[in-house]
């Protein structure tokens, strides 16, 4: 099956610092979602976008949809410690399948 | 909170046994789902249900089968577990419809020794 290419895979940042990541697909998607995971806990939902060319924000966090419609990024602003966590993307393609990237482990040191 | 509760979260069984997961849900929701986490690979969708008795296969099917005689239960089974089975299992489902992405239970983390 199709695997997203989730980069970078692991970022170690000080605190207050913004943070970038991207998801890249070899197909088109119709929906990105983003996800946030704690050690010993399930993924939980951050961010859902829809539609190319979206930018959603919660709070400190902005993902966008890619234009093209085979990518999407997220950035965190001023990170603080509880930020900490693997971050992953998800995205459906036109078959109504998801698949999941890799994950971006992030540290965020006081 | 959607009330999707998994049991166990720790097992450690031996290569052989057969071993079943539950995933128990409140909210009478349709679709239910089970997915794999290892390093390296993301979730990885093992099966997944649409209704009562209503199952279908995933990406990586062979080894597991799963039954939902239930709504809200959602049964995984390793019928004869193998060390290449040892992982992170998490149930999700669709509460606010399939496009609208999953909510994962917290976990079972299955060794096989």
């Amino acid at each position: 099956g199709q695997q997203l290419n989730q980069s970078p895979q692991s970022m170690f940042i000080q605190e207050g610092e913004d943070v970038s990541m991207n998801c890249t697909s070899s197909s088109i998607f119709n929906t990105w979602l983003w996800y946030k995971q704690d050690p010993g806990e399930g993924p939980v939902l951050l961010i859902a976008l829809y539609k190319a060319g979206e930018l959603t924000s919660n709070g400190r966090l902005t993902a966008q949809f890619g234009i093209t419609r085979k990518d999407s990024f997220l950035n965190i602003s001023a990170s603080i410690p509880s930020d900490v966590g693997i971050y992953f993307c998800a995205g459906r393609d036109t078959g109504n399948q998801f698949y999941f990237g890799t994950g971006t482990s992030l540290t965020v040191i006081p | 909170d959607a009330g999707i509760t998994q049991s166990p979260r720790h097992k450690v069984t031996e290569t052989g046994t057969p071993v079943t997961l539950r995933c128990h849900q409140t909210e009478n929701h349709r679709y239910m789902y089970w997915y794999r986490q290892d390093p390296g690979h993301g979730l990885r969708l093992i099966h997944y249900s649409y209704g009562v008795k209503d199952t279908d296969k995933g990406e990586v099917s062979d080894g597991y089968s799963v039954s939902r005689s239930k709504t809200e239960d959602f049964l995984l089974t390793l019928e004869s577990a193998t060390s290449s089975q040892t992982s992170v299992y998490f149930c999700a489902i669709t509460p606010g419809g399939d496009n609208y992405g999953y909510t994962f239970g917290s976990g079972t983390r299955l060794t096989v020794v």
